[in-house]
């Protein structure tokens, strides 16, 4: 089964201070991993995946295979970064499903 | 906009009572997808088609709960018999289904609140 786990339920900064959200998955196969956002009054959107290997509005994510994990880093975390944050995986083996982690609330305080 | 778009944003319906939702993807897109999301959780997969075929149908999906895509285009997905427990935002996505799947990104709509009182 997939699984994936997202511990923080908030995490909250202060300007300029460095972020990293937590994700942690559970698959016996080779994942895709993802990271969606949600901005106030907006709705889901890609931030970035693991396969592009690229850096998106300051943030990146590095996959350990060896630990699961696929934390969500950023040196120096801006008030608009504030949002709704959720790591998603997709098994690799043709299934098109996302199974989502249960998010994480950025709050990034002037 | 040539986003996804759901209809309608908001529904209340009493429990029993039978619900529609509709979903316009984004044009040429193939892929379509519901899931649905309870508060404080993620979004959680119900089912996919490729087309007008249903491909992928999640157990959550009870058999008060079915969902067409007839041409190919839009889909609508039915709750019949509503329960307190049905209350959730109703998400459709879409993806172009082509290509690399590991770039098959999925778009989102906004979204369709349902309470069921």
């Amino acid at each position: 089964a997939q699984r994936v786990t997202q511990p923080e339920k908030l995490l909250s900064v202060f300007k300029g201070a460095p972020v990293e959200l937590k994700c942690n998955y559970s698959y016996s196969g080779s994942p895709e991993l993802f990271w969606y956002v949600q901005y106030s009054r907006q709705r889901l959107q890609l931030l970035l995946r693991h396969i592009s290997r690229e850096s998106i509005k300051g943030f990146t994510a590095d996959l350990n295979k060896g630990e699961t994990s696929f934390h969500l880093k950023k040196p120096f975390a801006q008030e608009e970064d504030s949002a709704m944050y959720y790591c998603a995986l997709r098994a690799s083996t043709g299934f098109q499903k996302l199974v989502f982690g249960t998010g994480t609330r950025l709050l990034v305080s002037p | 906009d040539t986003g996804v778009s759901q209809d309608p944003r908001h529904k209340i319906t009493k429990r029993g009572q039978n619900v529609t939702f509709r979903c316009d993807p984004i044009s040429e897109h193939n892929r379509l997808y519901w899931y649905r999301q309870t508060l404080g959780q993620g979004p959680e997969f119900l089912t996919y088609f490729q087309n007008e075929a249903q491909l992928e149908k999640s157990r959550l999906l009870s058999d008060r709960f079915s969902a067409e895509r007839p041409k190919g285009s839009f889909s609508t997905l039915e709750i019949q018999r509503t329960e307190q427990g049905d209350s959730a935002m109703y998400l459709c996505a879409s993806s172009p289904g082509r290509g690399l799947s590991s770039y098959n990104e999925q778009f989102f709509g906004p979204g369709t609140r349902l309470t069921v009182l």
